[in-house]
């Protein structure tokens, strides 16, 4: 079945150090982007990728990073420079719009 | 204040009832997605909104789009437990590949 699969659902992060999650899709989308969700809150851009190889910053890029090396892939790492990492962490994948949604990872801090 | 504000932020209703959720946006809208989230999972689409006075529904779920307003409405009818969860409206802005999300409208249905 096409979808995005994310991994892992939860992750742990020490003090220091750089964490990365996995976003897979096979819908063959253009589009893919990271979001993040805190309480209560709606969903705030991280990054976005519309091809391969080329990405934008969205509204609260600082403290992460990406790599668009395939279509189907859309990694996103966590910083140390990111002192608030804890929260869900969404990846979509679309044609021109996020209309697809991975199941998220819930990145804590140890 | 949010550049989308949905409201009301939480609802409560008895199953069988009828319902509406609002999305205003403080700017032009080129697009109004609507979205669905069970708690800790991802976004599942609804359906996307494109031109002033277009109507889609999709099962119970009508949702409508106010260009001149820059509001869209999401309303359920003959509410079932299936239907609880958080809706999130996502707004389209002209020439941007990416959209802007309201802080989400939490739904709870007692049977």
């Amino acid at each position: 079945d096409g979808g995005i699969t994310q991994s892992p659902k939860y992750l742990f992060r020490k003090e220091g150090q750089n964490v990365t999650l996995s976003c897979e899709q096979n819908l063959n989308h253009d589009a893919m982007y990271w979001y993040r969700q805190d309480p209560g809150q709606g969903l705030r851009l991280i990054y976005y990728s519309q091809i391969v190889n080329d990405f934008q910053k969205g509204d609260i890029a600082e403290g992460y990073s990406v790599s668009r090396e395939k279509k189907e892939s859309f990694p996103l790492t966590v910083t140390s420079a990111q002192k608030n990492p804890t929260a869900f962490y969404l990846c979509a994948s679309g044609v021109s719009q996020p209309q697809h949604f991975g199941d998220g990872t819930r990145l804590s801090i140890l | 204040s949010q550049e989308l504000e949905q409201s009301p932020q939480s609802l409560i209703v008895q199953e069988g009832k009828n319902l509406t959720i609002n999305c205003t946006s403080s700017k032009t809208l080129y697009g109004l997605y609507w979205y669905k989230q069970k708690y800790g999972e991802g976004l599942i689409f609804l359906m996307m909104l494109q031109k002033g006075g277009e109507e889609k529904s999709h099962e119970k779920i009508t949702a409508k789009l106010d260009e001149k307003k820059q509001q869209s409405s999401l309303h359920i009818t003959a509410s079932q437990p299936s239907h609880a969860g958080i809706y999130l409206c996502g707004a389209a802005r002209e020439g941007a590949q990416k959209l802007v999300f309201g802080q989400g409208t939490r739904l709870t249905i007692n049977p």
